[in-house]
């Protein structure tokens, strides 16, 4: 069985501040990892995702996650938020057989003057 | 153009009404899931097809139906036994070598 927890359903952060967004996962096997975005009425983009490489990842705009085993975390940051960052951020999890993906609920970031 | 097309992205239905939303792909994926989202509830499963003709329930699958007759095609039916079908609906693709989903634009239906 997998799980995620994201921790803070909404966070604010100052235009070019750091943003960290937590996730935690449980899984019973090896876990893939992935962060989406959200914008309204939209579909999900993928922003990163690891699949048992490097533990840093690098995604698009800007944005890393670090999988860290032994924390049994896959925290999302960006060094300096800009207002188009204001979105829906989900993290997500599957076993490695297939990508029945388990989603947390969400953490809606808004990016201040 | 390539991807996945869900249609339309807006319906609205009178409560006690079977509505039926499409998700078509051109990416060749096997895979095809629908999500259900509600806020402040992230990403919920309803069914998902990894081949032709074959389908299983996800976590929510109660008061809905879908079929899988071709690879491009995954409809969802919110039938008249969804006790609160008003939500945005998502379809996604997936194939094993990628591991990860990719999303259409999604549908939101507003029963009344």
């Amino acid at each position: 069985a997998q799980s995620v927890t994201q921790l803070g359903s909404h966070v604010s952060v100052s235009e070019g501040a750091l943003v960290l967004l937590r996730c935690n996962y449980s899984s019973s096997v090896p876990p893939y990892l992935f962060w989406y975005v959200q914008y309204p009425n939209q579909g999900l983009q993928l922003l990163l995702k690891y699949t048992s490489a490097a533990t840093l990842v690098k995604g698009i705009n800007g944005f890393e996650a670090e999988f860290k085993k032994s924390e049994t975390s896959f925290h999302l940051t960006k060094p300096s938020a800009h207002m188009s960052d204001a979105a829906e951020y989900f993290c997500a999890v599957s076993g490695p057989a297939g990508n029945k993906l388990t989603f947390g609920t969400g953490t809606q970031l808004k990016v201040e003057l | 153009d390539g991807g996945i097309t869900q249609s339309p992205k807006y319906l609205f239905r009178k409560e006690g009404q079977n509505v039926t939303l499409s998700c078509e792909q051109n990416l060749n994926h096997d895979a095809m899931y629908w999500y259900r989202q509600d806020p402040g509830q992230g990403l919920r499963l309803i069914y998902y097809s990894q081949i032709v003709n074959d389908f299983q329930k996800g976590d929510i699958a109660e008061g809905y139906s879908v079929s899988r007759e071709k690879k491009e095609s995954f409809p969802l039916t919110v039938t008249s036994a969804q006790k609160n079908p008003t939500a945005f609906y998502l379809c996604a693709t997936g194939t094993e070598q990628t591991s990860e989903a990719f999303f259409g634009q999604g549908t939101r239906l507003t029963v009344v």
